[in-house]
């Protein structure tokens, strides 16, 4: 089936520095790439949307100088913390639309700014 | 604006019964409806994938069943065993969403007590 691999699966950084986490879709070419964050015993909060070749779009709220994503080819998508605080530390899933309509997701990235 | 609930939030069933987790949502006009697993500190696994014109859909002991007029989907589990605990996820695709965002509800906690 569909497989997205998401690297790292867990990553501390120091604040104010940068953190990237890839995606990328092993058997299939993923257009569309979706990145989640998930609180602690929470859902998924969608971040944002990445079209191959194109600019990421936002949800409402997300700052889109703070998460950099960047989807340059059909098969990777990153999504890079900038300058990352404490209150960024969470749990990023990404996903990518596979045929029929579903969805393949990520193993996801702990992230823990200390 | 669409809204997807489940209940429980949480559940805790011995070995071997048979269970039901409730996913209802307030507009009936979506796309597809999806059931997810999610392990602690893990990404999300697919269940199932319920198209807008299906009834429901089967995977071994694992059936979900799709009402659009109700605005319900429930996920039946079949003999369950300690290895089903984990957090279960619907997600819907709503019709007029052009960007194929997913809409996510809260998640069913559930325990298989052995």
């Amino acid at each position: 089936g569909a497989v997205v691999s998401q690297h790292p699966s867990r990553v501390i950084c120091k604040s104010g520095t940068s953190v990237k986490i890839e995606c990328r879709s092993l058997d299939f070419q993923a257009t569309t790439m979706f990145w989640y964050r998930q609180f602690p015993k929470q859902s998924l909060m969608l971040m944002a949307t990445s079209n191959e070749g194109s600019k990421a779009t936002y949800e409402q709220g997300v700052e889109k100088d703070k998460f950099l994503i960047n989807h340059a080819s059909l098969t990777l998508s990153t999504l890079t913390v900038t300058s990352a605080h404490p209150e960024d530390s969470s749990f990023y899933i990404c996903s990518a639309r596979v045929g029929h309509g579903g969805y393949t997701f990520g193993s996801g990235t702990r992230l823990t700014v200390v | 604006k669409q809204e997807v609930t489940q209940i429980p939030a949480a559940l805790s069933v011995p070995e071997g019964e048979n269970l039901v987790l409730n996913c209802s949502f307030t507009d009936s006009a979506i796309y597809n409806l999806q059931w997810f697993r999610q392990d602690p500190g893990k990404g999300l696994t697919s269940l199932l994938l319920i198209q807008s014109s299906q009834r429901e859909q089967t995977s071994g002991r694992l059936n979900a069943s799709l009402d659009k007029s109700s605005g319900r989907s429930t996920l039946y589990i079949a003999a369950s065993q300690p290895g089903d605990s984990a957090t279960y996820l619907c997600a819907l695709r709503a019709r007029e969403n052009q960007g194929g965002k997913l809409i996510f509800g809260q998640g069913t906690e559930l325990s298989v007590k052995p």
